[in-house]
């Protein structure tokens, strides 16, 4: 399975953006790029996804570079309640995902 | 959204006991369900994947015979911890995926304390 990089935390503070950045330059042309974020004692909430083009929802933007061997998750105004381990998957056409150690974000007041 | 209810939420029992954790889909049918396990600060594991009506495809390294997954219907898969011991005390977590356009939904996870 491909994998994907990130880095191990983040700080941001409240109400500004966050980028947050995963390498994944082994990834095939099936894959899909998932976001998903943990807090504390609770299963994963899905956050975004995307195969090639950026996306927009409600509660991100995935920008993904041309090539498509990273992608960017951005928050666009941080919150105390976006602190949480953030998690790049790529999901291949089997569907199962193999979640990296994500990148732990603090958001200070 | 989707959501996935996973009961319990905690259990707590002695070394030798087996243990059920029940993962429901509850707006939508899940073809497809996978079971996870959490070790502190680490990162979720994938246990084993189950299709409705088919045997489960256990990882590498994840005991079948430990580990029983059942997923009878489309909105119910099971995970018996058998024969439990200290060493299986972990948060085991489910997920759902009904079409393969959709994302992954997670249940809140059951944290498995065995003494």
């Amino acid at each position: 399975d491909a994998k994907t990089t990130q880095p191990n935390s983040m700080e941001s503070n409240e109400e500004e953006p966050v980028h947050l950045p995963c390498n994944h330059s082994t990834i095939s042309g099936t894959d899909y790029i998932h976001w998903y974020r943990q807090l504390p004692s609770q299963g994963p909430e899905y956050v975004i996804h995307g195969l090639t083009s950026n996306v927009n929802n409600r509660m991100a933007s995935l920008a993904i570079a041309e090539d498509r061997k990273s992608s960017t998750l951005i928050l666009h105004r941080a919150t105390l309640r976006d602190a949480a381990v953030y998690y790049c998957i790529l999901r291949g056409n089997n569907n199962d995902m193999r979640f990296g150690a994500g990148t732990r974000l603090t958001v200070k007041p | 959204g989707a959501v996935v209810s996973q009961h319990p939420s905690w259990v707590i029992c002695k070394s030798g006991t087996s243990v059920k954790i029940e993962c429901r889909s509850l707006d939508f049918q899940a073809t497809t369900m996978f079971w996870y396990r959490q070790f502190p600060k680490q990162s979720l594991m994938l246990m084993a994947t189950s299709n409705e009506g088919s045997k489960a495809t256990y990882e590498q390294g994840v005991e079948k015979d430990k580990f029983l997954i059942n997923h009878a219907s489309l909105t119910l898969s099971t995970l018996t911890v058998t024969s439990a011991h200290p060493e299986d005390s972990s948060f085991y977590i489910c997920s759902a995926l009904g079409n393969s356009n959709q994302p992954q939904h997670f249940g809140d996870g059951t944290r498995l304390s065995i003494l």
